[in-house]
């Protein structure tokens, strides 16, 4: 069945470093979803991908979907404390339901 | 609008027991998706239910069952609790649940003693 792989599970960085989060199909997408989830809170959705190649830039955080819609990444630049949460991205195939990742913890250090 | 609301939000159960919780999406969505979160395992996939037909079921035994009411809300109720049943239970509504928004409660956290 469809599986999301999602890395890194941790990521720990100063105020300032850029971050990245990697998401993996196993099969192809028809679209993308990513999402955040602040300590204690529930996820948020962020923006959705869905066409090849496609990248979207949101403030600091820069999303792009891969060619073979198969993969995607959450890139964030010079990383803020309000940045603290859990990533996550949720692909959609072949009107299958939407499978998240096992997301990234981001820490922030000021 | 109002969000999609969860209850109860906070519950301890034994083993053995079972637990019934309860959805209200948000007015207009007609998709209702459920999803189990525990640490490190991320969010798992329940169901699924749109115009109270369940359209889509993860891997979960069947002591896991939902069901969508005429005015969509949902519920879901496990039986014969186990301590690994433990978990924030997330519920999430979609005008469009293939490839709309999911808009998530706050959850229902669950502890099975």
């Amino acid at each position: 069945g469809q599986q999301v792989m999602q890395i890194p599970q941790y990521q720990h960085v100063q105020e300032g470093e850029d971050f990245t989060t990697y998401c993996n199909s196993s099969t192809t997408l028809s679209n993308i979803q990513w999402y955040k989830q602040r300590p204690g809170g529930h996820p948020v959705f962020l923006i959705q991908l869905v066409k090849s190649g496609e990248v979207k830039k949101q403030k600091r955080l820069t999303f792009q979907f891969g060619e073979a819609k198969k993969n995607s990444s959450l890139h964030i630049t010079a990383t803020q404390t309000t940045d603290v949460g859990t990533y996550f991205c949720a692909g959609g195939a072949n009107n299958n339901d939407m499978r998240f990742g096992a997301g990234t913890r981001l820490t922030v250090k000021p | 609008k109002a969000g999609v609301t969860q209850t109860p939000r906070y519950l301890i159960k034994t083993r053995g027991q079972q637990v019934t919780l309860s959805c209200s999406p948000i007015s207009g969505h007609r998709s209702v998706s459920w999803y189990q979160q525990t640490p490190g395992q991320g969010l798992q996939f329940l169901f699924e239910y749109f115009s109270e037909t369940q359209r889509n079921k993860g891997n979960f035994p069947g002591r896991f069952s939902g069901r969508q009411f005429s005015n969509s809300r949902s519920e879901m109720n496990v039986s014969t609790l186990e301590l690994g049943d433990s978990a924030l239970y997330l519920c999430a509504s979609s005008s469009d649940r293939y490839t709309g928004e999911l808009f998530f409660g706050e959850g229902s956290r669950l502890t099975v003693l």
